[in-house]
């Protein structure tokens, strides 16, 4: 089976850090990605980690410790058009390009 | 990468009737993905549509409802069947590339009313 957990909401100001964390149960875990959804749009890829640790792209980070079954997103200087809704996603071996999304964290930047 | 092209964008159908979104991709891809965004949800896979055979469709979905072709590696289409206030949802279909990243095409937003 599988379960996701992240939590529903994050709020934080500009300029700011902000971690969203993801605990995964996931049969044959291959690895973790991460998605942003602006409102009315269409979910895009930030981050991938296939391995423990932590993966860079600029003012994002995402990190991964498969022993804990568990992996963050950070977000770093945080800008007002970072309010989004995002969404762990990890892969099962073998599955492909099928994913199983997290109930997604609504993340809002004030000024 | 890959660019996806989706419509309709969006439609406003009749309880009873059926809708076929349709989905291009600018490239040939194995499999094409379908999901359902029901309001204020996250993503939901409803099926894996493959050149070539029938799709597989997740837990609770099935085929009567979601019937789905595959005509070609850069082509599928999804209809939504015998449509309820209930299938009101936006729907999106993806592909992956590189074994990592996937892609969304923009989605069609369904009212039924």
């Amino acid at each position: 089976g599988q379960s996701l957990e992240q939590p529903s909401e994050v709020t934080a100001v500009e300029g700011a850090i902000v971690q969203i964390n993801c605990t995964y149960q996931t049969s044959g875990f291959y690895g973790l990605s991460w998605y942003q959804q602006h409102d009315g749009g269409a979910p895009t890829f930030l981050s991938y980690n296939g391995l423990d640790g932590l993966e860079e792209t600029g003012r994002f980070s995402s990190f991964l410790s498969r022993s804990d079954s568990y992996g963050y997103l950070l977000l770093q200087e945080l800008q007002m058009k970072d309010s989004a809704s995002y969404f762990c996603a990890p892969r099962g071996r073998g599955q492909g390009g099928k994913l199983i999304f997290g109930q997604g964290t609504e993340l809002s930047v004030k000024p | 990468s890959a660019v996806i092209s989706q419509k309709p964008s969006r439609d406003i159908c009749q309880r009873g009737t059926s809708l076929t979104i349709q989905c291009q991709v600018d490239s040939q891809v194995t499999m094409m993905f379908w999901y359902r965004q029901q309001p204020g949800q996250s993503l939901t896979l409803i099926a894996t549509a493959n050149q070539g055979s029938e799709a597989t469709y997740e837990s609770g979905f099935v085929i009567d409802k979601f019937p789905i072709s595959r005509p070609n590696l850069t082509f599928s289409t999804l209809t939504v069947s015998n449509m309820s206030p209930e299938d009101s949802s936006i729907y999106l279909c993806s592909v992956e590339m590189g074994n990592t990243e996937a892609f969304f095409g923009q989605g069609t937003r369904l009212t039924v009313v």
